[in-house]
């Protein structure tokens, strides 16, 4: 069985802020991890995932992610926020191959100028 | 990499009519997804789709309802059927592809009104 939890439903931040969105992962084996932005009116678009290897995992415009296995944690970042950035993030998790991906409920980022 | 598209992109239809949702891949793909998304919600998945065999539903989702066909490694169609404003919602078709790392990919979605 696998979840995921992600700590707060909306972020704001200040444009040229730190952004932090956490996530929490529990699974039975060791997990694959996603993160996916969905702007408005779009579908979900993969931002990075960890699969096996090195835990710090950079991403597309800007983001990276930490996989932390002591703290089953999976927090997605970047050192400077952008308006574009506003969007709508998902933490999910999978036990790889051809098994179902399980999502977060979601966080949406508000970008104050 | 896989690109999805769907028809519609949105539609408001009333209620007690059915509406068919296409998904279109630009390759083949051996898993395809149907998700819906509630207003104000994360994603929640209606069924597995795989060629030459019956779509796999999940708890909550029934096959009169909603009727999934895949005719082929590239296509696939939702319906919902007798709509109420409870099914008001973004549906998503997503495809698992890649090579031995598998990652998931998703249609824009279509956002469907139900009066």
């Amino acid at each position: 069985a696998q979840s995921v939890t992600q700590l707060g439903s909306h972020v704001s931040v200040s444009e040229g802020a730190l952004v932090l969105l956490r996530c929490n992962y529990s699974s039975s084996v060791p997990p694959y991890l996603f993160w996916y932005v969905q702007y408005p009116n779009q579908g979900l678009q993969l931002l990075l995932k960890y699969t096996t290897g090195a835990t710090l995992v950079k991403g597309i415009n800007g983001f990276e992610a930490e996989f932390k296995k002591s703290e089953t944690s999976f927090h997605l970042t970047k050192p400077s926020a952008h308006m574009s950035d506003a969007a709508e993030y998902f933490c999910a998790v999978s036990s790889g191959g051809y098994q179902k991906v399980t999502f977060g409920t979601g966080t949406k980022l508000q970008v104050i100028p | 990499s896989a690109v999805i598209s769907q028809k519609p992109s949105r539609d408001i239809c009333q209620r007690g009519t059915s509406l068919t949702i296409q998904c279109q891949v630009d390759s083949q793909v051996t898993m395809m997804f149907w998700y819906r998304q509630q207003p104000g919600q994360s994603l929640t998945l209606i069924a597995t789709a795989n060629q030459g065999s019956e779509a796999t539903y999940e708890s909550g989702f029934v096959i009169d309802k909603f009727p999934i066909s895949r005719p082929n490694l590239t296509f696939s169609t939702l319906t919902v059927s007798n709509m109420s404003p409870e099914d008001s919602s973004i549906y998503l078709c997503s495809v698992l592809s890649g090579t031995g790392i598998y990652e998931q990919y998703f249609g824009p979605g279509t956002r469907l009104t139900v009066t």
